[in-house]
């Protein structure tokens, strides 16, 4: 099945400064690629996503870039603000027909004032 | 915006005891999901539910677990005789199938076996 390595599993960033979140998956028929951000005790919420014809998507001071050849995909957060604090996951599904979501095993993102 | 709800948000019980967790999946979605999440870890997913049928299960969805879809509305997971390890945060969840793969959570059920 669907392997999804994921580092680093715990990051400290200035608040201000960018951060970096990667992640490497297994099967390279897998063509839908979810950044979820959890706080705790909550769900997890869709905070971007991209598809596998496309190698980059932008949503204001959130971006996700993907490498098919590499099978990594890393989650950049710019400008970054003390309510980006969270435990971020990122996910992958499978060929068509598979809906199943393979996590990663987080991110522990912590915004220093 | 419409969203996925799960009842109870909270339940306590004891080893061997039969739970059901309820979901109300988003109306117009028609794949559903069981997650669930050991403090601390990550989402594991545990089955998938499409056209009445499961589509896929993990190894983790053995004999004690049951998926039923009672009525129009509702998506439920059952543990038969619950262990400690049962313990986690279960996650129900929905996608429409035109936008596949964009599937949203509810906001759990926190389930303590004692």
């Amino acid at each position: 099945g669907e392997n999804v390595e994921q580092h680093p599993s715990t990051l400290s960033v200035q608040e201000g400064d960018s951060a970096v979140i990667k992640c490497t998956y297994s099967d390279s028929a897998s063509n839908y690629f979810p950044w979820y951000k959890q706080e705790l005790g909550k769900r997890p919420q869709l905070i971007i996503d991209i598809r596998s014809n496309v190698g980059e998507k932008k949503d204001q001071r959130i971006a996700v870039t993907l490498n098919k050849t590499a099978k990594h995909f890393s989650l950049h957060i710019t400008e970054t603000q003390p309510e980006d604090s969270a435990v971020y996951f990122c996910a992958v599904v499978g060929n068509f027909g598979n809906e199943k979501l393979t996590f990663g095993t987080g991110t522990r993102l912590t915004i220093i004032p | 915006e419409p969203e996925v709800t799960q009842t109870p948000s909270h339940q306590v019980t004891q080893m061997g005891q039969e739970v059901i967790l309820r979901c109300v999946p988003i109306s117009n979605h028609l794949y559903f999901y069981w997650y669930r999440q050991i403090l601390g870890q990550k989402v594991e997913f545990l089955v998938s539910f499409y056209n009445n049928e499961i589509s896929e299960k993990s190894e983790i969805f053995d004999d004690q677990f049951s998926v039923e879809r009672p009525d129009g509305s509702n998506f439920t997971l059952k543990i038969r005789s619950t262990k400690l390890e049962d313990s986690a945060m279960y996650f129900c969840a929905s996608s429409e199938m035109a936008v596949r793969g964009t599937i949203y959570f509810g906001e759990g059920s926190w389930l303590t076996v004692v």
